[in-house]
């Protein structure tokens, strides 16, 4: 049973364009979400988080949007730039708890 | 360094031997997490360490896996007599609470691996 789905394996941005990852999740008990950023051979970096409080977050280049109503996440990368090219999960937790649930990731490559 | 390191970095192994994976988490962080990634998957949940206590070993998938963690600092999984599909990268993270008691992970860089 995946709780947390990206069901976009890969995506390809433009330089300079917007990205926008996606994420869907099943479990409503889950109120905080997660972005993380994995280059190869390193372990997965924290990005940018956002409580079911709220419906936005920014920070830099980086914005989660979340609705609730939909169970949806995304991520949105403006401008995209080279150095973003990386796995990018999605991570939800029931806040109380301790067991983040991951999605499957989705690899995103900015073309220069 | 100031962040979670892993040993060895990588390990081919034979069918049938055991294995030890270290976790070096950050000095203070007191959960520990470890998962494992399959080739082309998500983060698999192995198991949590909340000080040197595991509440929660649900995530292990067969009984020739265990870990511990000693004076609430090193972690280290052992796997015993390795199969093919053990094969993957094992990740350790360890968190500390954000402001309002929410916690985020910093992950190290794992330890790929390899059952012949």
């Amino acid at each position: 049973d995946q709780q947390v789905k990206q069901n976009s394996p890969s995506l390809s941005v433009q330089e300079g364009r917007i990205s926008i990852l996606n994420c869907d999740y099943t479990n409503s008990m889950f109120d905080y979400f997660l972005w993380y950023k994995k280059y190869p051979a390193e372990g997965p970096t924290f990005l940018i988080s956002i409580s079911s409080i709220k419906d936005k977050n920014e920070d830099g280049r980086f914005t989660v949007f979340l609705n609730k109503s939909a169970k949806h996440l995304s991520l949105h990368i403006v401008p995209s730039q080279p150095g973003d090219s990386a796995v990018y999960f999605c991570a939800a937790l029931t806040s109380g708890t301790y067991k983040y649930i991951f999605g499957t990731g989705t690899r995103l490559k900015v073309l220069a | 360094g100031a962040g979670v390191s892993q040993s060895p970095s990588n390990k081919v192994t034979e069918k049938g031997k055991d294995v030890e994976l270290r976790c070096d988490p950050i000095s203070g962080h007191t959960a520990l997490y470890w998962y494992r990634q399959r080739l082309g998957q998500g983060l698999e949940f192995l198991i949590y360490f909340q000080g040197n206590s595991a509440p929660d070993k649900s995530g292990l998938p067969s009984d020739r896996f265990s870990a511990e963690r000693t004076g609430g600092s090193v972690s280290t999984l052992t796997i015993q007599r390795t199969q093919q599909e053990d094969s993957a990268v094992y990740l350790c993270a360890s968190s500390t609470r954000l402001a309002g008691g929410l916690r985020t992970q910093y992950f190290g860089p794992g330890t790929r691996l390899l059952v012949l």
